[in-house]
């Protein structure tokens, strides 16, 4: 099925231990996007990229690095997880004319 | 900057009953609106969206919102809840020339029989 494909589903790190959170579209989407979901807070755009070869930062960039490999792919990165980065993570791609399309997120703990 | 603010933290509703999720927006200009709709522990799925046009929009699963320009408002209705509405619901905003979408922080939906 066409959509966003994220992984893992679940991660449990420890504080100061580093990962990446993949993403994958093939619906050809130019722009690729990158939510942290938290209780009471809506999603918070981290990182975006309007299209292949350029990123950048959104409303809660700390902590965060992206990589926009190729068209289909945009990986976000932890370099040193920490507590406060727990959370659920939603990567999306967007077509101008249909909207987003989300993935089905990451639950990330950090303990 | 552009804003949403859904009023409504908690709302439940009679099955059978209707429904409406209020959404108040903040833009300078006539933005792009969304509902979008998730399960627990599932993704986020469209409801619906206004670009331009006809103010009241027809989505999925029986839902319609209107865009009221002189309110700020993007409410959802639905005329008759069945209980596998029971989620969280979240408006968002987008700038017709941006790519970015900002979320209210939802409206959590609980049907009782």
């Amino acid at each position: 099925n066409a959509g966003v494909t994220q992984t893992p589903k679940f991660q449990v790190l420890k504080t100061g231990q580093s990962m990446t959170l993949q993403c994958a579209q093939d619906m050809n989407h130019n722009s690729m996007y990158w939510y942290r979901q938290d209780p009471g807070m809506g999603l918070r755009l981290i990182y975006y990229s309007a299209s292949e070869g350029t990123t950048d930062k959104g409303e809660v960039p700390n902590g965060y690095n992206v990589s926009r490999l190729n068209k289909r792919e945009f990986s976000l990165r932890l370099e040193s997880a920490a507590p406060s980065q727990t959370s659920v993570y939603f990567c999306a791609s967007r077509d101008g004319a249909t909207g987003y399309t989300f993935g089905s997120g990451t639950r990330l703990t950090v303990v | 900057a552009q804003s949403v603010t859904q009023p409504d933290i908690h709302i439940t509703v009679s099955e059978g009953a209707s429904l409406e999720l209020r959404c108040n927006y903040s833009y300078g200009a006539t933005p792009y609106l969304f509902w979008y709709v998730q399960s627990p522990g599932q993704g986020l799925q469209l409801l619906l969206k206004y670009f331009s046009g006809d103010t009241l929009v027809q989505g999925i699963k029986g839902f319609e919102a209107e865009f009221k320009r002189s309110q700020s408002s993007f409410n959802l209705r639905k005329p008759s809840v069945h209980w596998s509405d029971a989620a969280e619901y979240f408006c968002a905003v987008g700038a017709p020339d941006d790519y970015k979408l900002s979320f209210g922080a939802g409206t959590t939906v609980t049907v009782r029989a």
